[in-house]
């Protein structure tokens, strides 16, 4: 069975300083890897996804991951984080067959002044 | 405005009373899926469907229902609730399935008591 990890279940982090959220994937999974942001009260949105190609990724507010197909891992960064930061993020990956989609725990981020 | 809507938003219902929550998206994705988020364990797929009248079990279909008579609406039946059915639900949709960019909608809390 597909399974999603992400290590850190909270990630405090002052204002200005660079984040890592760390997620690791089964390798019976497919490589089409998301990375999804939720904020207060709010549904989830696309933060960006890996489908092929560069296996740097480039998102949304300044958000980037890098997919390493031998660790098996799709860890997201940004290198100066803000307070509109603070959110929760979810990594997600489809099954290699099929059309589940199976998310890790996800990552709380509190961005601190 | 493209968009997933879900109702109610907010329910409080007590053991055993059948309730239905709603989703329905304007984008005519093919793909619709439902998920429920508790603490620490991030989102977990409870039912998918690839099209009208095509479903499928996602990881925890026990104790839910769904039907997707038109493309759509999908909604979520829970025919007996249960106090660990208490939860936050998301109802998502894709144009191509699970590889494809998801679509969330606000999100319905539901507590069973």
């Amino acid at each position: 069975a597909q399974s999603v990890t992400q290590l850190d279940s909270q990630v405090p982090v002052f204002e200005e300083a660079p984040v890592e959220l760390r997620c690791n994937y089964s390798s019976s999974v497919s490589v089409y890897l998301f990375w999804y942001v939720q904020y207060p009260n709010q549904g989830l949105q696309l933060l960006l996804k890996y489908l092929s190609g560069s296996t740097l990724v480039k998102g949304i507010n300044g958000f980037e991951a890098e997919f390493n197909k031998s660790q098996t891992s799709f860890h997201l960064r940004k290198p100066s984080v803000h307070i509109s930061d603070t959110a929760e993020y979810f990594c997600a990956v489809p099954e290699a067959a099929g059309n589940k989609l199976t998310f890790g725990g996800g990552t709380r981020v509190l961005v601190k002044p | 405005e493209a968009q997933v809507t879900q109702n109610p938003r907010y329910l409080i219902t007590v053991t055993g009373k059948k309730l239905t929550v709603t989703c329905s998206q304007n984008m005519n994705h093919e793909y619709m899926s439902w998920y429920r988020q508790d603490p620490g364990l991030g989102l977990r797929q409870i039912y998918y469907s690839m099209n009208v009248e095509v479903t499928d079990k996602g990881d925890v279909p026990e104790g839910y229902k769904v039907s997707r008579k038109e493309k759509r609406n999908f909604p979520l039946i829970l025919e007996s609730p249960s106090p660990n059915q208490t939860s936050l639900y998301f109802c998502a949709s894709s144009w191509a399935g699970s590889t494809d960019t998801q679509y969330f909608g606000p999100g319905t809390r539901l507590t069973v008591l």
